[in-house]
C-alpha cells in the first residue's frame, strides 16, 4: 500500500511564525503536491515537485515556499504565517500513472 | 471557464437507489480521469480511474467516460449510508508534470 504521511494532524501557530509542514511518501514516487482545502473552495494546488530540487508553482503559491531535498520528502513552508492561512493542508504523491495518493492532512490554525 | 465542473449538489438519495455524479472538463486533450471520495474531516481516497471511452465497473461503482462530450460520470448502485461523502472528479491536462485538476466536489447523502 502506498503510504503518505504528514508530520502533524493538528497545528496551532501564531501570526508571524515560520511554519514547516512535512510530507513523506514511501513509494518512490517522482511527483509530490501540496494543496490547501477550504469549505466551498475545494482543493487548491499550492506547489508541486516532479523531481528532487525541482518545484513548480500551483494556483496559490503566494505566502508559501517548498523544499524537496530528497525524493521521499516534500516540505511546505509558511515564511510568516497569517490568519488567512488557517486551513486544511493536504500532501499527495503520484507516479507516472497519474493517480495521486493523499496523506491524512494537517489542520493548521493561525491565531 | 473552470477546468473541471461538477454538479453543485448536495445530492440526496435513499438507501438502495442509484446515485449519479457528473463531471465536465474543458480541455479536449485530457487523457486520465479519476474519482475520489472524501469523508468529512478525512483526506481524499481514490475510487476509480478511467482512461478510455466507455464504462468501467468496479463492484457497485461504474465510471463512464465520453471524451467527445468531455464528460465523465460516476454511478453508485445500491447506495449505502456509508457512501455519504463528497465525491471529487479530477482530470489531467496534456503534459502537466502529473498535475491533476480537481472539481469542487459533489456532496452525497444516502438516507436509510
Amino acid at each position: 500500500d502506498v503510504k503518505v504521511t504528514q508530520s502533524s494532524r493538528y497545528l496551532v501557530k501564531r501570526t508571524g511564525e515560520k511554519v514547516f509542514l512535512e510530507c513523506v511518501q514511501d513509494m518512490d514516487h517522482e511527483n509530490m503536491f501540496w494543496y490547501r482545502q477550504d469549505p466551498g473552495l475545494g482543493l487548491r494546488l499550492i506547489y508541486f515537485s516532479y523531481d528532487v530540487k525541482m518545484k513548480e508553482k500551483g494556483d496559490i503559491p503566494e505566502g508559501y515556499s517548498v523544499s524537496r531535498e530528497k525524493k521521499e520528502r516534500f516540505s511546505l513552508i509558511l515564511e510568516s504565517a497569517s490568519t488567512n492561512q488557517t486551513s486544511m493542508y493536504l500532501c499527495a504523491s503520484s507516479s507516472s500513472s497519474g493517480t495521486q495518493y493523499f496523506g491524512p492532512g494537517t489542520r493548521l490554525t493561525v491565531l | 471557464q473552470k477546468e473541471v465542473e461538477q454538479n453543485s449538489g448536495p445530492l440526496s438519495v435513499p438507501e438502495g437507489a442509484i446515485a449519479s455524479l457528473n463531471c465536465t472538463y474543458s480541455d479536449r486533450v485530457s487523457q486520465s480521469f479519476f474519482w475520489y471520495r472524501q469523508y468529512s474531516g478525512k483526506s481524499p481516497e481514490l475510487i476509480m480511474s478511467i482512461y478510455s471511452n466507455g464504462d468501467k465497473e468496479d463492484g457497485r461503482f461504474t465510471a463512464q467516460l465520453n471524451k467527445a462530450s468531455q464528460y465523465v460520470s460516476l454511478l453508485i448502485r445500491d447506495s449505502q449510508p456509508s457512501d455519504s461523502a463528497t465525491y471529487l472528479c479530477a482530470v489531467t491536462r496534456g503534459s502537466t508534470l502529473g498535475r491533476l485538476y480537481f472539481g469542487r466536489g459533489t456532496q452525497l447523502t444516502v438516507w436509510p
